[in-house]
């Protein structure tokens, strides 16, 4: 049973493009929520995080929007590039150290 | 440069033939992990530790085994390995969170393992 369940399982945007990745969690014990960005042959690399007292969090191209109501987080890249083609893993995070990871997403950004 | 290195970064090996891959972060962090990403599933934690000596079971533990004898190594030891361990594994580590703080978690270049 995924305590982060995340989708959709792939998505291909145009160049220029929105790529939109949606998570949802259960446990409202969770208070950290990040985004690691995985290229193929890597380990994943902290891409950008949010806590729960805010509702975004804005770095470059990369936004966070959280709904604490929902229990719902989601990754939103804007003027997505072929560079930015990767997977995407949203997880969440309650004492501090531990992840809880959700399936992943892999993008392709066509040129 | 501060990294995790693994080793092997590839591994084919039989069903019950022990084998140890190899993990080292020069960072000095308290806080190591072990995962395995399988499709569909994403990361899920196998073990942890949170310093020398000190070491918990994470999520999935079944078939697995680690040590921390220094700071700085958490190699994963697979005593019997089975074709269900077929994976990708991934070592992470960070600093040890206090007070609830959350720590940039750094992995590895990750190991893939197929076991026939």
């Amino acid at each position: 049973q995924q305590q982060v369940k995340q989708s959709p399982q792939s998505l291909i945007v145009q160049k220029g493009g929105i790529s939109i990745i949606n998570c949802a969690y259960e446990n409202t014990a969770f208070d950290y929520f990040p985004w690691y960005q995985q290229f193929p042959g890597k380990g994943p690399a902290l891409l950008i995080a949010i806590r729960p007292d805010v509702s975004e969090k804005k770095e470059g191209r990369f936004t966070i929007s959280f709904n604490k109501s929902a229990k719902q987080f989601s990754l939103h890249i804007m003027d997505s590039q072929p560079g930015d083609s990767a997977t995407y893993f949203c997880a969440a995070s309650k004492d501090g150290n531990k992840l809880v990871f959700g399936a992943g997403t892999i993008l392709r950004v066509k040129s | 440069e501060a990294q995790v290195t693994q080793n092997p970064r590839y591994l084919i090996t039989v069903t019950g033939k022990k084998l140890t891959v190899t993990c080292s972060q020069n960072m000095n962090h308290e806080y190591m992990s072990w995962y395995r990403q399988d499709p569909g599933l994403g990361l899920r934690q196998i073990y942890y530790s949170m310093n020398v000596e000190v070491t918990d079971k994470g999520d999935v533990p079944e078939g697995y085994k680690v040590s921390r004898k220094e700071k700085r190594n958490f190699p994963l030891i697979l005593e019997s390995p089975s074709p269900n361990q077929t994976s990708l594994y991934f070592c992470a580590s960070s600093s040890l969170s206090r007070d609830r703080g959350h720590y940039e978690q750094y992995f590895g270049p990750g190991t893939r393992l197929t076991v026939t």
